[in-house]
């Protein structure tokens, strides 16, 4: 079956560079989620669209901004890179709201030098 | 503010032993609790219950909701290696919302 795609897989950025990472979901699932892994901690919930449109807002940087298009893949773009934003970013897709399972991509590791 | 707290925060077992992990919460507009099991990569989908007192079962694994106490407990029985992993308890509070606990770093030794 075919699972969540994300890509790049690793990503190595210098600071104050810009990112852009992809998450297709599921098809048919219209619902895609947003998380960030720092090293050893717990995934954050950063964003999520529904429909093409935002329907949640987490710990998202203003640096970070993220959009849904006509065929509900996702891309996340991270400008003005930081550190700290050296992380696991993974994207989940579901159909509807929160009644319903997520899928988890692999993750894209982020790292910046 | 919305929390989810899971202990204990570190276990470590031999294999065949029986353990329960524990997640309590304290959120505005419960829609429903979710576990997942996290190992090298991204967490795996394990159960989501949305209904009190109604054990959801897979092989070794269960896990049951209390609406009324607040918590939801993952048991595994019988454990493997295999089951060493971090097991994570989500919360959703409302339409696309989650929020996370702190995560149980279950070791299995052999």
């Amino acid at each position: 079956a075919a699972g969540v795609i994300q890509s790049p897989r690793h990503l190595i950025k210098e600071k104050r560079e810009t990112a852009t990472l992809k998450c297709y979901p599921i098809p048919r699932h219209d619902t895609v989620y947003w998380y960030q892994q720092g090293p050893g901690q717990d995934p954050q919930f950063l964003i999520s669209f529904y429909e093409k449109m935002q329907s949640d807002k987490g710990s998202i940087p203003d640096r970070f901004s993220a959009q849904q298009f006509s065929d509900y893949h996702s891309e996340l773009n991270m400008s003005s890179l930081e550190l700290g934003d050296s992380a696991l970013y993974f994207c989940a897709s579901s159909i509807g709201g929160s009644y319903n399972e997520q899928f988890f991509g692999p993750g894209t590791r982020l790292t910046v030098l | 503010e919305d929390k989810v707290v899971q202990s204990p925060l570190s276990l470590v077992v031999h294999e065949g032993d029986t353990v329960t992990l524990n997640c309590s919460y304290e959120v505005t507009n419960f829609r429903s609790l979710l576990w997942y099991k996290q190992e090298k990569k991204a967490p795996t989908f394990l159960f989501m219950l949305t209904s009190s007192g109604i054990e959801k079962k897979s092989g070794r694994l269960s896990s049951i909701l209390d609406k009324k106490e607040l918590f939801s407990i993952l048991n595994i029985t019988a454990t493997q290696t295999g089951d060493s992993a971090i097991y994570l308890c989500v919360v959703s509070t409302g339409t696309y919302k989650y929020i996370f606990g702190t995560g149980t770093r279950l070791k299995v030794l052999a």
